[in-house]
């Protein structure tokens, strides 16, 4: 099992431009999660699905979609990025509210310019 | 307001040198406190969970152990390869989990 995969690892947008983040996961988890990991704070929550089809919000949204429209991959959008958003992005997923380990992906660069 | 408050926010140790990691936490309704070590570049991998007061978890070197307000991670005749970065997060009620800002622990030969 590859575990969580994330697509591209590094990556350097200009202000304005858009990009996708691809999260991929072959655990068969029913919950999945997106992270921003910023110099001296903790994982904060984007968004997050606990199923097929279904996405909700976590701590900071702002300038961020995402879609699941297959239970294996969680999609992050940024339709306008800023220089705020530079930072690193791990996806992660969970078996469910019973299970709530969570497993992360090695994680995407993002430099916005 | 939900907090999770880790120290020291960097710890140096020779090797051999025990020593132990804090994980304070205010939060209504515990459902949860995970340690996770992250090391550079690389996203965080799961090292234990803990559910109540008097819990403890081993795994080789390290243990982990859960009060009603703290949790400690204590590092028994640390190596170089434990160097890493070692994060605390708490479940909180709803669907919300709230991470530390992680220790970076670094053990010299």
């Amino acid at each position: 099992n590859a575990g969580v995969t994330q697509t591209p690892k590094f990556r350097v947008l200009k202000t304005g431009q858009s990009m996708t983040l691809l999260c991929a996961q072959d655990m068969n988890h029913e919950y999945m999660y997106w992270y921003r990991q910023d110099p001296g704070m903790g994982l904060r929550l984007i968004h997050y699905s606990v199923g097929e089809g279904t996405t909700a919000k976590g701590e900071v949204p702002d300038g961020y979609n995402v879609s699941r429209l297959k239970k294996q991959n969680f999609l992050l959008g940024l339709e306008s990025a800023a220089p705020s958003q530079t930072s690193v992005y791990f996806c992660a997923s969970s078996r469910g509210l019973a299970q709530e380990t969570q497993y992360f992906g090695p994680g995407t660069r993002l430099l916005v310019l | 307001e939900d907090q999770v408050t880790q120290s020291p926010e960097a710890l140096r140790l020779q090797e051999g040198e025990s020593s132990s990691l804090n994980c304070s936490y205010t939060v209504s309704g515990l459902r949860g406190l995970f340690w996770y070590r992250q090391d550079p570049g690389k996203g965080p991998e799961f090292l234990f969970t803990l559910y109540s007061a008097g819990e403890e978890k081993e795994k080789e070197r390290l243990k982990a152990t859960l009060t009603k307000k703290e949790s400690f991670l204590h590092i028994t005749a640390p190596k170089p390869e434990d160097s890493a970065t070692y994060l605390c997060a708490v479940r909180a009620g709803g669907f919300k989990t709230i991470f530390g800002a992680g220790t970076r622990l670094f053990v010299k030969a």
